[in-house]
């Protein structure tokens, strides 16, 4: 079983929509981070979190710490939203290093 | 500020022949990365580096070398190149302060490399 699971693995959703992704982790962690890859392939970091929430224009990220569990909402999505949304945490035993998840492939048709 | 840059972009290769993939950072930082993500798997970490003069393995460190002289390049080498290690490659630096493993790390454009 991996450390990091991310669910689901493959999301198709209408313009418009509101879109949850779900990672959840096994492992002791110092931060969660959401990182968004382009189609082209370059890789943007989201959100980097321990605790509660963070907002950023349309996108919200939460963790819940005690159960191990972090979330990524999209409202009002648009076809640019179109990427591979990817979750990773950084080891409390090993806080230079990152664990990823295998990543959600969102697809936001017009 | 250019941020992470890597380059080639794409590289083909025969099986048994060398190469290095260049990275290079114009941000201070003081970690860098090297990382492998095959097709419907995660990125897997191959190298990293804490500074200058220091280097680790990652989870997939066989098959590749790295040195890190300076603070601002990390070359990836691959010494003789095998089909398993067609991939896309990305390098990624982060800065040093603030709390263990709490700040996000940037990340190049990736090399695509296939072994033929």
């Amino acid at each position: 079983k991996n450390e990091v699971e991310q669910s689901p693995q493959n999301l198709t959703a209408q313009e418009g929509e509101f879109i949850t992704i779900n990672c959840s982790y096994s492992v002791g962690i110092s931060a969660l981070h959401w990182l968004q890859q382009h189609p082209g392939g370059g890789i943007v970091s989201l959100f980097m979190l321990s605790s509660g929430k963070k907002k950023h224009g349309r996108l919200i990220a939460t963790i819940n710490i005690q159960e191990k569990h972090s979330s990524l909402h999209i409202t009002a999505s648009h076809p640019r939203d179109s990427a591979v949304y990817i979750c990773a945490v950084s080891r409390e035993t090993s806080g230079s290093r990152l664990t990823f998840g295998e990543g959600t492939q969102l697809t936001v048709n017009p | 500020n250019a941020g992470v840059t890597q380059t080639p972009k794409f590289r083909i290769l025969k099986i048994g022949q060398s190469m290095t993939l260049q990275c290079t950072q114009d941000m201070n930082h003081n970690y860098m990365y090297w990382y492998r993500q095959d097709p419907g798997m995660g990125l897997k970490l191959i190298y990293y580096s804490v500074g200058a003069g220091i280097t680790d393995k990652g989870e997939v460190p066989n098959g590749y070398n790295v040195s890190r002289s300076t603070t601002e390049d990390f070359p990836l080498r691959l010494e003789l190149a095998a089909p398993s290690q067609t991939s896309v490659y990305f390098c990624a630096s982060r800065t040093g302060t603030g709390a263990r493993g709490n700040q996000p790390q940037h990340f190049g454009d990736g090399t695509r490399l296939s072994i033929l």
